[in-house]
């Protein structure tokens, strides 16, 4: 079992669902993160979470909605989305923020129609 | 802002080849350097670090020096084998992003028996 666990691990949606997708760690960590990761691209740091308390927003569209309702675990909620936002997502962990020690999942393949 | 470049893939090895995947950074100040490794169907693992100018970190037959002089963050392994095949990731932490992690684009290595 992986410390940092995503579900789903697919996901399909079309542009007018509303979707979310899930991380949870269970290695005591402070803060989570969330990258979107696209072929041919450098993994794009979206948001930073740390304590709890959102740190960090990448200039994300606000189609992309994270929430830390404590420091295990982090959603991303997905609205009116766009066949570019197609990739991989990534969901990190470290102790603290600045350590650069992430730990990841496994990632959700999100596909939008 | 800080970035990292690192060559493209992919690269095909065989078994036994020495190895070198190339990465170079721009970054102020003195920056964390890491190597991470995403193996097929998995989030990405660290592989090994450096946190100062002339550090080598290793793990698992893999190398890296960190060059202040040269900017340069180079992955070495003087043996592959089959099971190295996966995606390289270089990355820094640096003062400019809050010490999150700045990735590459990723290289893709095939190691061929």
């Amino acid at each position: 079992e992986t410390g940092v666990t995503q579900t789903p691990r697919h996901l399909v949606m079309g542009m007018t669902n509303k979707k979310s997708l899930k991380c949870e760690q269970h290695l005591g960590h402070n803060a989570m993160y969330w990258y979107k990761q696209s072929a041919k691209k450098p993994l794009e740091l979206m948001f930073v979470y740390n304590f709890k308390e959102q740190t960090e927003n990448n200039s994300v569209p606000s189609r992309f909605s994270p929430e830390c309702p404590n420091s295990s675990h982090l959603f991303l909620h997905l609205h009116t989305l766009q066949p570019e936002d197609s990739a991989l997502y990534l969901c990190a962990s470290s102790q603290d923020q600045g350590t650069g020690e992430l730990f990841f999942g496994e990632g959700s393949r999100l596909t939008v129609l | 802002g800080d970035s990292v470049t690192q060559m493209e893939g992919p690269v095909t090895l065989s078994e036994e080849a020495f190895l070198t995947i190339n990465c170079t950074y721009t970054a102020t100040g003195y920056p964390s350097l890491f190597w991470y490794v995403q193996y097929p169907g998995e989030g990405l693992q660290l592989l090994l670090k450096a946190t100062k100018a002339d550090d080598k970190g290793s793990n698992k037959g893999f190398e890296a020096t960190y060059r202040k002089e040269t900017t340069s963050f180079h992955l070495e392994k003087g043996s592959v084998q089959v099971s190295d095949s996966a995606v390289y990731f270089c990355a820094l932490a640096g003062t400019n992003s809050g010490y999150a992690l700045n990735f590459g684009k990723g290289t893709s290595l095939l190691v061929t028996p």
